[in-house]
């Protein structure tokens, strides 16, 4: 079975650094992009950028360039995402989810479950 | 502000028909791209729907249908069932963006 797995949910004061995972199982890792989406309380889906996992190359929405990155760890079949610096307004639920082989066509498929990340003084 | 326009919410009775809009531009929906839908129960992940503007994935019953048309498309639900309610997305591409795009989200209520 396809599937993701993400790390568990966090909570983490402004400034703080973190860093959530996404682990792919059941098909070759490096053959499917993997995406990251945020979905703030209440809101709609947000996408944030992607990575290559053959060559840990990414593309960025603007909107997010900067303030995270997206990083993968092809030996353990892992991708992550990370902030330096939180800030409240940080507080969503982040998904990754599997890039199907479509290109700028595609849809993604599977999803992990997501990861709540909650940030507050 | 999404780059996908979808209404916030929309409703309907059990048995009757729905459907739901997704407003792009000459950049995404326009350009060619394909438009795939995502059904969000409540709590849950996003589950993708419909791929490719009208395919279902097997599993998908056959009261889900999709169509596009210009800058627009349209998830339409035949025979609503209480298990229908929950949050439907759109997706595209979007070449100005050099990225890809959702909608807003569109909360399906069963009266």
């Amino acid at each position: 079975e396809v599937q993701l797995v993400q790390s568990g949910a966090e909570v983490k004061k402004p400034g703080e650094s973190l860093r959530i995972s996404c682990k792919g199982s059941g098909y070759t890792f490096t053959s499917y992009w993997i995406t990251w989406v945020r979905q703030m309380p209440g809101k709609g889906l947000e996408w944030m950028g992607k990575i290559d996992p053959s060559d840990s190359y990414t593309n960025y929405n603007p909107s997010f360039q900067g303030h995270v990155t997206i990083s993968v760890d092809k030996s353990i079949t892992t991708a992550y995402l990370q902030w330096s610096s939180l800030k409240a307004s940080d507080t969503a639920m982040y998904y990754c989810a599997r890039h199907t082989l479509g290109g700028y066509h595609g849809w993604f498929d599977p999803w992990g479950q997501g990861t709540l990340v909650t940030v507050s003084s | 502000q999404s780059v996908l326009t979808q209404p916030p919410s929309v409703s309907g009775a059990p048995g009757q028909r729905v459907t739901i809009s997704c407003t792009g531009s000459s950049s995404n929906i326009g350009a060619g791209y394909d438009v795939h839908w995502y059904q969000q129960l409540p709590g849950t992940a996003p589950k993708f729907l419909i791929y490719g503007n009208n395919n279902r994935p097997s599993g998908v019953p056959d009261r889900f249908s999709g169509s596009k048309s210009g800058t627009s498309a349209s998830l339409a639900i035949t025979g609503l069932q209480a298990e229908d309610e929950a949050d439907y997305s759109c997706q595209s591409y979007d070449s100005s963006l050099s990225g890809w795009v959702f909608g807003g989200g569109t909360k399906l209520t069963v009266l």
